[in-house]
């Protein structure tokens, strides 16, 4: 059974800091991963989608990691910025066309 | 143009009544699911449709039913709610192997 864990829960930083969100799933036969936010009373936006075979993607500020392997990815944030302030959540799907298994999300407020 | 889209955003009612989610997506994807964030913000599956068939069916109550009568829509319809049904519910779609696109939500609230 997939199980995905994210590190830490919360974080709190001053604006400008680059930071590391930290997601972990148990098994490694994944098709791909997905990073969500999700800002307070609101639906889930869609970052990266990271398929198996790449290792990283890049959006704007904002790189995502994959090691398959070790079952480790990473959410990197550059210059953070007081709008990046939201619930970041990992999610892989147990297989192909599966649905997807979330991670309990890392709360990040960045402070002005 | 909502790729996703759910109605209604909040729903608030009594304990036994019956209530529906309709959800439609605007993407072309052959599946669609059902996810419930519980009070501590806990994402997790409920059904998942391809192409109209369940193909999913995690270890949710019969009193909630899941209709698709076509490929871009999902309907989650409950039955005799309960105050533990109070949570927020999300219809999402994908495509096999490509990103998952969620609605906005449904705050259901029962008194």
């Amino acid at each position: 059974k997939q199980e995905v864990t994210q590190i830490p829960a919360a974080l709190s930083v001053p604006e400008g800091e680059n930071l590391v969100l930290n997601c972990s799933f148990t098994d490694s036969a994944i098709y791909n991963l997905q990073w969500f936010r999700q800002d307070p009373g609101k639906g889930l936006t869609s970052l990266l989608l990271i398929q198996s075979s790449q290792r990283e993607q890049t959006s704007g500020r904002l790189n995502a990691s994959l090691d398959k392997s070790s079952g480790r990815s990473t959410l990197y944030i550059a210059a953070s910025q007081p709008g990046d302030s939201a619930t970041y959540l990992c999610a892989v799907p147990y297989s192909g066309n599966t649905p997807l298994v979330f991670g309990k999300g890392t709360r990040l407020s960045v402070i002005a | 143009d909502t790729a996703v889209s759910q109605t209604p955003k909040y729903l608030v009612t009594q304990m036994g009544n019956d209530k529906s989610i309709k959800c439609e997506q605007n993407l072309g994807h052959d599946t669609m699911y059902w996810y419930k964030q519980d009070s501590k913000k806990f994402l997790k599956i409920m059904f998942s449709y391809n192409n109209k068939e369940l193909i999913i069916n995690e270890t949710v109550p019969n009193r909630f039913s899941p209709k698709s009568p076509d490929k871009a829509h999902l309907n989650l319809h409950i039955n005799s709610l309960e105050l533990g049904d109070s949570a927020v519910y999300f219809c999402a779609s994908s495509q096999v192997n490509t990103e998952a696109f969620f609605g906005q939500g449904t705050r259901l609230t029962v008194v």
